[in-house]
């Protein structure tokens, strides 16, 4: 079946280090990859999505590279601010209608 | 940008109440809305997927006698926990999709309710 794998967390870094949460994916078909935010006490946000092998998507400085060969999705961000501590979501869909969602990966930076 | 609401965003109950929260698409008509619970330092899990007019469809393991869905519009989604216990304690999140045509779909979140049994 179809499920998303994230490194387990919690990551902790300081500001300015480079941030890399790994995420692969099993998937019978081609999906669309995602990665969801999740800021305290609130609810997901979409921060960037890559639909076909080799695109990249990207979003306030977070970039993430759809590899079909490696079944990976991983996030990255060069420089990290406080403001990034949030529990980051990797997901797949088909259609957009149905997702599945990794465990979370909880970040946070600290001054 | 599409907006989901829920309402409320948090709530208190005392055990063997019921609660019930609202899951709404503000300015887009959603063919089909989700709701998710989810526990501390845990992923999302699906618990039911609700469609307009018709009964919603539960996720293997839950209740559905416990977790009430009405799927009145369009634009609304209502799950009821119905006497509730505190292990129904959790973060419950709904999701609105907005066809983008073909078969293809946007997914839109809501902000989430945090419901405390007590």
């Amino acid at each position: 079946g179809d499920s998303v794998t994230q490194m387990e967390g919690p990551v902790t870094l300081s500001e300015e280090a480079f941030l890399t949460i790994n995420c692969t994916y099993t998937a019978t078909g081609y999906p669309s990859l995602f990665w969801y935010v999740q800021y305290p006490g609130e609810g997901l946000q979409l921060l960037l999505k890559a639909t076909k092998a080799d695109d990249k998507g990207s979003n306030k400085g977070f970039e993430a590279t759809y590899r079909k060969e490696t079944t990976s999705f991983h996030l990255e961000k060069g420089s990290v601010q406080v403001s990034d501590s949030a529990v980051y979501f990797c997901a797949l869909t088909y259609t957009g209608n149905q997702f599945y969602f990794g465990t979370g990966t909880s970040l946070t930076v600290i001054p | 940008g599409a907006v989901v609401s829920q309402h409320p965003s948090w709530v208190i109950c005392k055990s063997g109440t019921s609660v019930k929260i609202e899951c709404r698409s503000l300015d887009f008509q959603a063919t089909t809305m989700f709701w998710y619970r989810q526990f501390p330092k845990q992923s999302l899990m699906l618990m039911a997927t609700s469609n307009e007019g018709s009964k919603a469809t539960y996720e293997q393991g839950v209740e559905k006698d416990k977790f009430l869905i009405n799927h009145a519009s369009l634009t609304l989604s209502t799950l009821t926990v119905t006497s509730a216990h505190p292990e129904d304690s959790s973060f419950y999140i709904c999701s609105a999709t907005r066809p983008k045509g073909g078969s293809s779909y946007e997914q839109y979140f809501g902000p989430g309710t945090r419901l405390t049994v007590t």
